[in-house]
């Protein structure tokens, strides 16, 4: 069982819609979990972290957390053709970061 | 704030030769420093955890004598490829933990090696 799991997409939403990602991890102690963007060709950007279950927001980006579940989610709302690229969901290990493969979103306009 | 810099951007060098991959915390104090490195249409893969003072981890796989991290500093962790070969072409992605920070890791821009 991979430590990290994303649905694997690729997601295709219309603009203005909302995309939700979804994200399983194994590690039960975990503690601290993380949404980054990557953009073809370029390096992951930090967007949202989470540490406590619940909702988090901020602008149109919302994570979710169930540690019960060990479940995570992100919700983009209003989403923008600028939203269009690679999601990684990340989990803190003993601070390494474990990585799942990647929700590719397309959003159309 | 939170701002990672890579250098060089990009770099082509010849097989048997080596490379330096610099990686540098701008506006924090970073005394662990990650290199990560990234195949096309792949998910990153940790390579090393660089603490500052003493000696990096290496990740089960990875060839501590091929690939030389040095962190002599609180803002500056280098990467040498040693002996480059073809296969060792690929996005070397460094990040940095905050030391006065939570658990986030900013990542740099990468660098993009091409061994000819």
């Amino acid at each position: 069982q991979k430590e990290v799991e994303q649905n694997s997409g690729p997601l295709s939403v219309p603009e203005g819609a909302i995309a939700s990602l979804n994200c399983t991890y194994s590690d039960r102690v975990s503690q601290s979990f993380f949404w980054y963007r990557q953009y073809s060709g370029k390096s992951p950007e930090l967007i949202m972290s989470i540490y406590s279950n619940g909702d988090k927001e901020d602008g149109r980006f919302t994570a979710q957390l169930n540690k019960a579940s060990q479940y995570v989610s992100l919700l983009i709302r209003d989403s923008q053709p600028s939203d269009s690229a690679t999601y990684l969901c990340a989990v803190n290990n003993n601070y390494k970061l474990s990585f799942g493969a990647g929700t590719t979103v397309t959003v159309r306009a | 704030g939170a701002v990672v810099s890579q250098h060089p951007s990009w770099v082509i060098c010849k097989s048997g030769t080596s490379v330096k991959i610099e990686c540098r915390s701008l506006d924090f104090q970073a005394t662990t420093m990650f290199w990560y490195r990234q195949f096309p249409k792949q998910s990153l893969m940790l390579m090393a955890t660089s603490n500052e003072g003493s000696k990096a981890t290496y990740e089960q796989g990875v060839e501590k004598d091929k690939f030389l991290i040095n962190h002599a500093s609180l803002t500056l962790s280098t990467l040498t490829v040693t002996s480059a070969h073809p296969e060792d072409s690929s996005f070397y992605i460094c990040s940095a933990r905050d030391s006065g920070g939570a658990d986030e890791q900013y990542f740099g821009p990468g660098t993009r090696l091409t061994v000819t």
